[in-house]
């Protein structure tokens, strides 16, 4: 199993600029979730979904929107980019039942100049 | 209101000691888990350990135990005979259920630096 996959890694946008940020995962988990990190803030949670066409906001959710056509993939798109959305991006997922341990992807490094 | 809080930025530890990073929490949800991640500088987030809201005993893995008080609502970390492989950032967060969304919400992070 691959787990939990990012694209990309690193992207520099300029202010403005829309982008999508990819996720996949291959363990068939119903849970998927974006989160930021910021310094000094911990990991807030921007987007999630519960299942295949059912998503909801998280603490952080303005200026990001997501979607969840299917069990496997959640992209989360940005729809004008700002400096404030400079961050790391991880996209985690899991199972709902359980122990509910959220597998995380690898993260991406986002600038916005 | 804060859910999950980490008092200590910073913490330092002589290998071969044990240590303890503290977490405390706050919820009105009988059902939830807590766990821990450790974050190297890496960037990768790695799974520690799981205490459940109900379980009776505190969780164990390997050299890490979950301290777990839940009339004071705490669970703390422990380490025992550090490793210089230990230094990291370590996030404790809380996940509920489903009146939640089933969102994890984490702690702000405790630096650990094990010093030879």
């Amino acid at each position: 199993n691959a787990g939990v996959t990012q694209t990309p890694k690193f992207q520099v946008l300029k202010t403005g600029q829309s982008m999508t940020l990819q996720c996949a995962q291959d363990m068939n988990h119903e849970y998927m979730s974006w989160y930021r990190q910021d310094p000094g803030m911990g990991l807030r949670l921007i987007h999630y979904s519960v299942g295949a066409g059912i998503t909801d906001q998280g603490e952080v959710p303005n200026g990001y929107n997501v979607s969840r056509s299917t069990t496997e993939d959640f992209p989360l798109r940005l729809l004008s980019a700002a400096p404030s959305q400079t961050s790391v991006y991880f996209c985690a997922s899991s199972p709902l039942a359980g122990v509910l341990e959220l597998y995380f992807g690898p993260g991406t490094r986002l600038t916005v100049t | 209101a804060q859910k999950i809080t980490q008092t200590q930025p910073g913490m330092f530890v002589q290998e071969k000691e044990a240590v303890t990073l503290d977490c405390t929490y706050d919820t009105s949800d009988p059902s939830y888990g807590l766990f821990w991640y450790k974050q190297p500088s890496s960037g990768e987030m790695i799974f520690l350990i799981y205490q459940g809201s109900y379980d009776q005993q505190n969780a164990t893995e390997g050299r890490y135990s979950l301290n777990f008080q839940k009339a004071r609502k705490s669970a703390n970390l422990v380490i025992s005979a550090s490793q210089l492989g230990d230094s990291a950032m370590y996030f404790c967060a809380m996940r509920e259920g489903i009146s939640s969304g089933y969102a994890l919400n984490f702690g702000k992070g405790t630096s650990l630096l094990v010093t030879p």
